[in-house]
């Protein structure tokens, strides 16, 4: 079964500064899916960005942008000029792309905390 | 669109009481699931479902039921309540074809089981 690990329980930048959340996973598959969500205090889930396994190109979506490393399962997520309203908690998550009603497997999250 | 809406927003259930989770979708998605959330834990799946009358467990269905006789709706049902069921519950949906670019979520139901 395929895991996913962010090792960073927590995370502290200062405003206008870039941060990196860190993600790894493990998987035997070679065709797959992988996402950033942003769980801000509302709960609420939301997309940030996400990758395609086949692609070598790294994703970017404006101040957001990933480090994609698949021979090293590594996929770490970069935000640049950090605001407050970037502080929540970020789930890294892989789905395998074969399966049609497989779910998402998530890390136990990073929380980003901005320092005014 | 209201895209994915749940509820109650918050519940307080006794030990060993039965409630349901309502989870209704408007934009129709074939795949609908239920996550539950604890500290430290991430999200988890706990049932997932691909059309009406198809559903099948996840990672951690012990203690749950569910059904789906319409594509709009995935209730999730605790049939005895335990506190090891104390949890942020989300439901999440999308169509099959396009479940690799994302799943829409709900808001979310804080369930507290005393």
């Amino acid at each position: 079964a395929q895991t996913v690990t962010q090792s960073q329980p927590e995370m502290s930048v200062q405003e206008a500064e870039t941060v990196t959340l860190s993600c790894t996973y493990d998987t035997s598959e070679s065709d797959y899916y992988l996402f950033w969500y942003k769980q801000p205090p509302s709960r609420q889930m939301i997309l940030v960005i996400r990758q395609e396994a086949y692609k070598q190109q790294n994703a970017t979506e404006n101040r957001f942008s990933v480090n994609f490393q698949k021979a090293a399962k590594s996929f770490s997520l970069k935000i640049s000029d950090s605001q407050l309203g970037d502080a929540a908690m970020y789930f890294c998550a892989y789905r395998y792309s074969g399966g049609g009603a497989d779910g998402l497997t998530f890390g136990k999250g990073t929380h980003l905390i901005i320092q005014p | 669109n209201a895209g994915v809406t749940q509820t109650p927003k918050f519940q307080v259930l006794k030990t060993g009481q039965s409630m349901t989770l309502q989870c209704a979708q408007d934009m129709n998605h074939e795949y609908m699931s239920w996550y539950r959330q604890d500290p430290g834990m991430g999200l988890r799946l706990i049932h997932y479902s691909v059309g009406a009358g198809i559903t099948d467990q996840g990672e951690v269905p012990n203690g749950y039921n569910v059904s789906r006789s319409t594509t709009e709706d995935f209730p999730l049902r605790l049939l005895s309540a335990a506190p090891s069921q104390t949890s942020v519950y989300f439901c999440a949906s999308s169509r099959l074809e396009t479940a690799n670019y994302g799943y829409t979520f709900g808001s979310g139901t804080r369930l507290t089981v005393v």
